[in-house]
């Protein structure tokens, strides 16, 4: 059964800094990866979806990377600002497509 | 841009009651997908469809029942409400489930409380 597992499950910055979150999954054979962001009381947003054939995507800011055969994913935020804090949410599809799996989720705080 | 639209936002139901989750898309959106967020567990999908006309169950689907009324909209239905139940249902959309490059779109939840 795939298991997402999100490492830390909390981390506070100063703003401007550099930081990675982190993404691990059991089973190889997946369809793609997506980041989301959720913040308190909202929904999710998609950040970048990484299809399996596909190394990283980048947007803005962000940038996440995809070592299938490792099972993990790495989502690096560029220059932090008070507004990323949010949590940040791992997941991926299953094989046959059918389902996002997904991590607990890393909550950032980044402080001015 | 409405998105995925769900309703209603917030609900208190006692043991036993029943009531239906409606979620709306205006994407053009093939596949819907009921979600359910509890502390500690993360989000775990309840029931998918993969287009009008087809349900099919997730990880978690006892105690639901779901419909596909066309293809925009799609609901969650909860017969016999228990207090395990109380959680944060999502509703999410795609343009065509197994397509790799297609990302989920997700509505801004139902917080549903069981007493």
């Amino acid at each position: 059964k795939q298991e997402v597992t999100q490492i830390p499950a909390a981390l506070s910055v100063p703003e401007g800094e550099n930081l990675v979150l982190n993404c691990s999954f059991t089973d190889s054979a997946i369809y793609n990866l997506q980041w989301f962001r959720q913040d308190p009381g909202k929904g999710l947003t998609s950040l970048l979806l990484i299809q399996s054939s596909q190394r990283e995507q980048t947007s803005g800011r962000l940038n996440a990377s995809l070592d299938k055969s490792s099972g993990r994913s790495t989502l690096y935020i560029a220059a932090s600002q008070p507004g990323d804090s949010a949590t940040y949410l791992c997941a991926v599809t299953n094989q046959a497509g059918t389902a996002l799996i997904f991590g607990k989720g890393t909550t950032l705080s980044v402080s001015s | 841009n409405a998105g995925v639209t769900q309703t209603p936002k917030f609900q208190v139901l006692k043991t036993g009651q029943s009531m239906t989750l409606q979620c709306a898309q205006d994407m053009n959106h093939n596949s819907m997908y009921w979600y359910r967020q509890d502390p500690g567990m993360g989000l775990r999908l309840i029931y998918y469809s993969a287009s009008e006309g087809t349900t099919d169950k997730g990880e978690v689907p006892n105690g639901y029942n779901v419909s596909r009324l066309n293809k925009r909209e799609f609901s969650l239905r909860l017969e016999s409400a228990a207090p395990s139940q109380t959680s944060v249902y999502f509703c999410a959309s795609s343009e065509r489930l197994g397509y790799s490059n297609q990302p989920q779109h997700f509505g801004d939840g139902t917080r549903l409380s069981i007493l």
